[in-house]
């Protein structure tokens, strides 16, 4: 079957660095997307990876290892407006196809 | 460039009804995706076309459901004889096989709620 795990709620400080964590059991792996969604709205790209590593862009960083089927959300210099939600999505599942396998999605709640 | 768009943004219907949601993929992309999504929990889902051919359907969608995209640009989804179970998000997303990625970038979503 096709599993994505990652933690409900996060809270932390504006300033902070936090890090928001990503296991998946999925038949078939082309990559894994972070998307940042905010209460009411869509869904936004955020970063993609599909090789094991780091990935930066700005201050979001995204890690993945393929091979522990884990990836991290890394978020520096925490800003109030970065309050929403963060979806793990892997690409590809049992038939290989194109579509986005999510998870739950973390609700990160930024205090001042 | 303007992103993807969906429309109606809002629908309120009653148990029973018929109704239609269009999308609008960013023009270059040839692949539409929907998903429906639920309170608290992460998109699912629903149907994938590249170009007009519709490619996979999802088990989740019931033969309630039809989805179309006649001349490979805009779709609709259609939900016949809705149950208040239909009441979801209800969104979109193009992508485009060209490029080192096939990131999908998601439309404004139409929300829907069966009385």
């Amino acid at each position: 079957g096709q599993n994505i795990d990652q933690p409900t709620e996060m809270t932390a400080t504006e300033g902070a660095i936090v890090q928001i964590n990503c296991t998946y059991q999925t038949s078939g792996f082309n990559g894994l997307f972070w998307y940042q969604q905010h209460a009411g709205e869509a869904p936004t790209f955020l970063s993609y990876n599909v090789l094991d590593g780091l990935e930066e862009k700005g201050r979001f960083s995204s890690f993945l290892s393929r091979s522990k089927g884990y990836s991290y959300l890394l978020l520096k210099e925490l800003q109030m407006k970065d309050s929403a939600s963060y979806l793990c999505a892997v690409i590809g599942g049992t038939y290989n196809t194109d579509k986005l396998i999510f998870g739950t999605g973390t609700r990160l709640q930024v205090f001042p | 460039d303007t992103g993807v768009s969906q429309d109606p943004r809002h629908k309120i219907t009653k148990r029973g009804q018929n109704v239609t949601f269009r999308c609008d993929p960013i023009s270059e992309h040839n692949r539409l995706y929907w998903y429906r999504q639920t309170l608290g929990q992460g998109p699912e889902f629903l149907t994938y076309f590249q170009n007009e051919a519709q490619l996979e359907k999802s088990r989740l969608l019931s033969d309630r459901f039809s989805a179309e995209r006649p001349k490979g640009s805009f779709s609709t989804l259609e939900i016949q004889r809705t149950e208040q179970g239909d009441s979801a998000m209800y969104l979109c997303a193009s992508s485009s096989i060209a490029g080192r990625t096939d990131t999908q970038y998601f439309g404004p979503g139409t929300r829907l709620t069966v009385l």
